[in-house]
């Protein structure tokens, strides 16, 4: 069963606008959130994590928002940049567990 | 430091054929782990270990082995390869220091025919 459910398959936004990701989970045991950033023929590489005992991270253009009580996390990228069109995973960890599931992504292109 | 590194980058198999994908870090991180990854699907884990000379199954591990000898190395064989095992695999290692971000290799496409 899919723990962790990324429900839009891509997105397309214009450069410089607020690009917005969803991730819902369903395992109330997982505590820890990270996104990553895919580009083609590359591995995976981490961008932003979150963790349960607060409900916002920022990292420059990047925000991670979590709502544990609806057991839903976002990922804002504002501003956009062409750079930015790429897959991002939501991927969720139950405390000291150290293995990660991942949703399925949401491939942004961001158009000039 | 190189990171995590895999090899080949590509590789084609005919089904029934055998082949090991290597995985080496080499940041002395403890954990490690192989995924797969199917067109529109997100990361499965097949096998992880936590260290040298213990693995355990993950999600999918039907069809692989693996072996954990070193730190560094965390190779993974598919045996009687088959068209179902036509993926993209990443091996990814972390270490048990409160960060659960785990660094990625840059992955083997695998084709079986």
């Amino acid at each position: 069963d899919q723990q962790v459910k990324q429900n839009s398959p891509s997105l397309s936004v214009q450069e410089g606008r607020i690009s917005i990701l969803n991730c819902d989970y369903t395992n109330s045991m997982f505590d820890y959130f990270l996104w990553y950033k895919k580009y083609p023929a590359e591995g995976p590489t981490f961008l932003i994590s979150i963790s349960s005992i607060k409900d916002k991270n920022e990292d420059g253009r990047f925000t991670v928002f979590l709502n544990k009580s609806a057991k839903h996390l976002s990922l804002h990228i504002v501003p956009s940049q062409p750079g930015d069109s790429a897959v991002y995973f939501c991927a969720a960890s139950a405390i000291y567990d150290y293995k990660l599931s991942f949703g399925a992504g949401t491939t942004v292109t961001v158009r000039a | 430091n190189a990171g995590v590194t895999q090899t080949p980058k590509f590789r084609i198999l005919k089904i029934g054929q055998s082949m090991t994908l290597q995985c080496t870090q080499d940041m002395n991180h403890n954990y490690m782990y192989w995924y797969r990854q199917d067109p529109g699907m997100g990361l499965k884990l097949i096998y992880y270990s936590v260290g040298a000379g213990i693995t355990d199954k993950g999600e999918v591990p039907n069809g692989y082995n693996v072996s954990r000898s070193t730190t560094e190395d965390f190779p993974l064989r598919l045996e009687l390869a088959a068209p179902s095992q036509t993926s993209v695999y990443f091996c990814a290692s972390t270490t048990t220091s409160g960060s659960y971000e785990q660094y990625f290799g840059p992955g083997t496409r695998l084709t079986v025919t």
